[in-house]
């Protein structure tokens, strides 16, 4: 059975950082783009940022990029995000979600972590 | 303001059929044939319900349908069920910036009457 777990959400103040983990199980993780989503409280969803099974392509949002980082550690099974400069508008449920592997769907995804940048 | 546009809700009865659509441009949901759609109860992660236009993966039901025309995609459900209420997006793969990412349309919130 696929599991994503993601972890490290908290309450952070605006201009801080904040490192974002996903623990994948269930398949082969080293096979698979993944991604983060979010989701702002009662708003839609915004994909956020994806890297490829071997790390090597990195795309990111216009609204993170320059401040998050996305990594994995296929060693470990996996997926992290470093926040930087968090504002207000990073306030949301963060997903961490598995590229199907023909396109940009995602088949699985965790049950979210939430992010609260407030001062 | 989302890259997709969706209508904001839509309602029909059990049993009846219903169609969300989901319109991008040439450089999203008209250039190519990435377009996915994900329900999302209250509460839950979403859930991928079609990809690539029109393929459902395994264990969805073949209620469910995806369709394209042009820069319009569409999701449609036949014989609607009391648990098809819920939030749905489409999303696309995009290459109107660079390097090229994933859009989300806003959502459309279905009731079932």
């Amino acid at each position: 059975e696929v599991q994503l777990v993601e972890s490290g959400g908290v309450v952070v103040q605006p201009g801080g950082s904040l490192r974002l983990s996903c623990a994948a199980s269930g398949f082969t993780f080293d096979d698979y783009t993944m991604h983060w989503v979010r989701q702002a409280p009662g708003k839609g969803l915004e994909w956020v940022s994806l890297i490829s099974w071997d790390g090597g392509s990195t795309y990111y949002a216009d609204s993170v990029k320059g401040r998050f980082t996305i990594s994995r550690d296929n060693s470990k099974n996996s997926l992290y995000l470093q926040m930087n400069s968090l504002r207000t508008e990073d306030t949301a449920l963060y997903y961490c979600a598995k590229d199907i592997g023909l396109g940009a769907a995602f088949d699985y995804w965790g049950q979210g972590t939430l992010v609260t940048v407030s001062s | 303001q989302s890259a997709l546009t969706q209508p904001a809700s839509v309602s029909g009865s059990p049993g009846q059929s219903i169609t969300i659509s989901c319109t991008g441009t040439s450089s999203d949901v008209g250039g190519y044939n990435y377009v996915s759609w994900y329900q999302q109860h209250p509460g839950k992660a979403p859930k991928l319900m079609i990809y690539d236009v029109s393929n459902r993966p395994s264990g969805v039901s073949n209620r469910f349908s995806g369709s394209k025309s042009g820069n319009t995609a569409s999701l449609t459900i036949s014989g609607l069920q009391a648990e098809d209420e819920a939030d749905y997006y489409c999303s696309s793969y995009t290459s109107s910036s660079t390097p090229p990412e994933v859009v989300f349309g806003g959502g459309t919130k279905l009731t079932v009457l």
